[in-house]
Formats: C-alpha cells, structure tokens, sequence
C-alpha cells in the first residue's frame, strides 16, 4: 500500500543550529504535502504545507523542499530555537478507496539543546 | 481555536464495557477522521467520514465503530473495550478530501482501559 518514510526518528541539534527532516513517499501522483507539530501533550497542528507544483515554500524560520522525481520532501528549521522542541510529522495526500487520504509519517521528535 | 471539540478529554473505562467518544464541530467541514495515537506508533486512522452518513475505514478499524447523523457531530464506538485500545484518540475536521489545506485537530481524549 502506499507508505511515507520519515527520517530520523529523534534529531537533537544544538540551539542555534539547522534542523532537517526528511520523508519520502511512495505513490508518485501525491500531490500535496503537510507537515505538523505536536508539543508534548497537545494537538498536532499544521506548520507549512506544499503542493506538487511548487519546488519549494518558506514561512520565517521554515521551510520545506519537494522532489517529485526523487519522491522526497524535507523540512528546514534555521536557527532553532527551544520552543521548536517538539514532534513533527510528515504527510502526503493520496487517492485510495474512492478519496483523497492523508498518508504518515512515523514522526521526528525534535531536541533542541540549549 | 478552531471550531472543533472533543468529549471527554479523559476516561477510564473498565475491559469489556462500551465507550463512545464524541467530536463535535462548527466549521461545517465535510470530512471528519477518527486517529489514535500510541508510542512509537505515529498516528493511526481508524475512521473517517466524507459526508453525512457517510463513512470509510481506516488502517485500524477492527473493534471501532463509527455514526454520522449530522454534519457536526462524528461518534467513535468501542463497542467492547480491551486493554489494547488504550490510547489518545485524536478527531481531525478538513474542508476537502485528503486535508489539502491542512487538518485541524480536536485537543484529543485519553482512554484508559483497565
């Protein structure tokens, strides 16, 4: 069935510093890709999101990146900072059993050291 | 926040009786989902509805029922609980088929079973 791999599965950076997370996805007529935040003890909630004819979208400190043809997206936090500790998930939108599905990532917990 | 709630936020449930858990919204979204979310588990469909009385399984549906009468309301059964679901259940509310344009969680409901 269709599959989204989400890499790694805990990512400590130092405060400061970059953070990259990756996620391929399987059915190459996935067309839209969200990523969310989870906080310990809340809700998952959407970050940034892009469709699959945009190459790239920024919003701040964020960003995310799309090969189609790698069937790859990444998530780009620059300067990180404590309040970006959390867990992030990857998703991609497919067409299965008659309507558009959301397909998950296992998600990335994010450790910013200060 | 959004217009979505969940009820309860917490319940502790003895083995072998029924529960129901409820969201409830008032964006008048036509998709609604049903995820459950466990450590090392990510998050994990277990229904979804794309229109009153409409509704599909999900990747883990077994023991779980589901009603929509009305567009606002999406029940979620355990017809006879068992220690294995315990878990966060997370309701989701989208506009279109797949969250193109991003999911808006309910704040979750911890079950316990015992």
């Amino acid at each position: 069935g269709e599959n989204v791999e989400q890499h790694p599965s805990t990512l400590s950076v130092q405060e400061g510093d970059s953070a990259v997370i990756k996620c391929t996805y399987s059915d190459s007529a996935s067309n839209y890709f969200p990523w969310y935040k989870q906080e310990l003890g809340k809700r998952p909630q959407l970050i940034i999101d892009i469709r699959s004819n945009v190459g790239e979208k920024k919003d701040q400190r964020i960003a995310v990146t799309l090969n189609k043809t790698a069937k790859h997206f990444s998530l780009h936090i620059t300067e990180t900072q404590p309040e970006d500790s959390a867990v992030y998930f990857c998703a991609a939108r497919t067409y299965m059993d008659s309507n558009y599905q959301l397909i998950w990532g296992a998600g990335t917990k994010l450790i910013i050291k200060p | 926040d959004a217009g979505i709630t969940q009820s309860p936020r917490h319940k502790v449930t003895e083995t072998g009786t029924p529960v129901t858990l409820r969201c409830h919204q008032t964006e008048n979204h036509r998709y609604m989902y049903w995820y459950r979310q466990d450590p090392g588990h990510g998050l994990r469909l277990i229904h979804y509805s794309y229109g009153v009385k409409d509704t599909d399984k999900g990747e883990v549906s077994d023991g779980y029922s589901v009603s929509r009468s009305k567009t606002e309301d999406f029940l979620l059964t355990l017809e006879s609980a068992t220690s294995s679901q315990t878990s966060v259940y997370f309701c989701a509310i989208s506009a279109s088929g797949g969250g193109s344009g991003g999911y808006t969680f309910g704040s979750g409901t911890r079950l316990t079973v015992v």
